[in-house]
């Protein structure tokens, strides 16, 4: 069974702050990626970041950045200087059996308020 | 970007109809999907293949079948729509562990089952 939890369904930040997504997951793989995926109203599925389990280090891209605690299963997304474009829904996902299938979360919708 | 092409975009059907929808890539990836995303839900998988003629189950599989006979296209049916398969379905490819483990998706297909 699925056992990835992002436990905000909606979240609203102030443009220009910063802004903390969480998700947390379940794996039995040892070495794996985890990933954000953003979706505007496009509906096009874009890949914000990816965190490479076997690395210590969080990843980062421009403005967004993870906080990754692997013993804890837990794999946060920050948003600093947040911008109107932001505003999306907000996947995160993992890999479950043979690392070749992704699980997704049910997602955050986040608004970015003017 | 990634070459998917979903088609069709989006199709409007009564219960009880089949209903074929369509993945095609140019990327020679050797995993495609097929999810469905539903309000609340996020992304479920639905199948997923490994290869030409290798395919296999998701989590929500029931009243879908699946078919690949080429590397570039694999094909979603619904023997016979319910209105429960009205939904946004978005297919995936990835070129597995071997890459980044990284799925690249389609705009995303829009059933209605009337």
């Amino acid at each position: 069974a699925q056992t990835v939890t992002q436990s905000q369904p909606e979240m609203s930040v102030q443009e220009a702050e910063t802004v903390t997504l969480s998700c947390t997951y379940d794996t039995s793989e040892s070495d794996y990626y985890l990933f954000w995926y953003k979706q505007p109203p496009s509906r096009q599925m874009i890949l914000v970041i990816r965190q490479e389990a076997y690395k210590q280090q969080n990843a980062t891209e421009n403005r967004f950045s993870v906080n990754f605690q692997k013993a804890a299963k837990s794999f946060s997304l920050k948003i600093s200087d947040s911008q109107l474009g932001d505003a999306a829904m907000y996947f995160c996902a993992y890999p479950t059996i043979g690392n070749e299938k992704l699980t997704f979360g049910t997602g955050t919708r986040l608004t970015i308020i003017p | 970007d990634a070459g998917i092409t979903q088609s069709p975009r989006h199709k409007v059907t009564e219960t009880g109809t089949p209903v074929t929808l369509r993945c095609h890539q140019t990327e020679n990836h050797r995993y495609m999907y097929w999810y469905r995303q539903d309000p609340g839900h996020g992304l479920r998988l639905i199948h997923y293949s490994y290869g030409v003629k290798d395919t296999d189950k998701g989590e929500v599989s029931d009243g879908y079948s699946v078919s690949r006979s080429k590397t570039e296209d694999f094909l979603l049916t619904l023997e016979s729509a319910t209105s429960s398969q009205t939904s946004v379905y978005f297919c995936a490819i990835s070129a597995g562990q071997g890459g980044t483990g990284e799925l690249f998706f389609g705009e995303g297909s829009r059933l209605t089952v009337l």
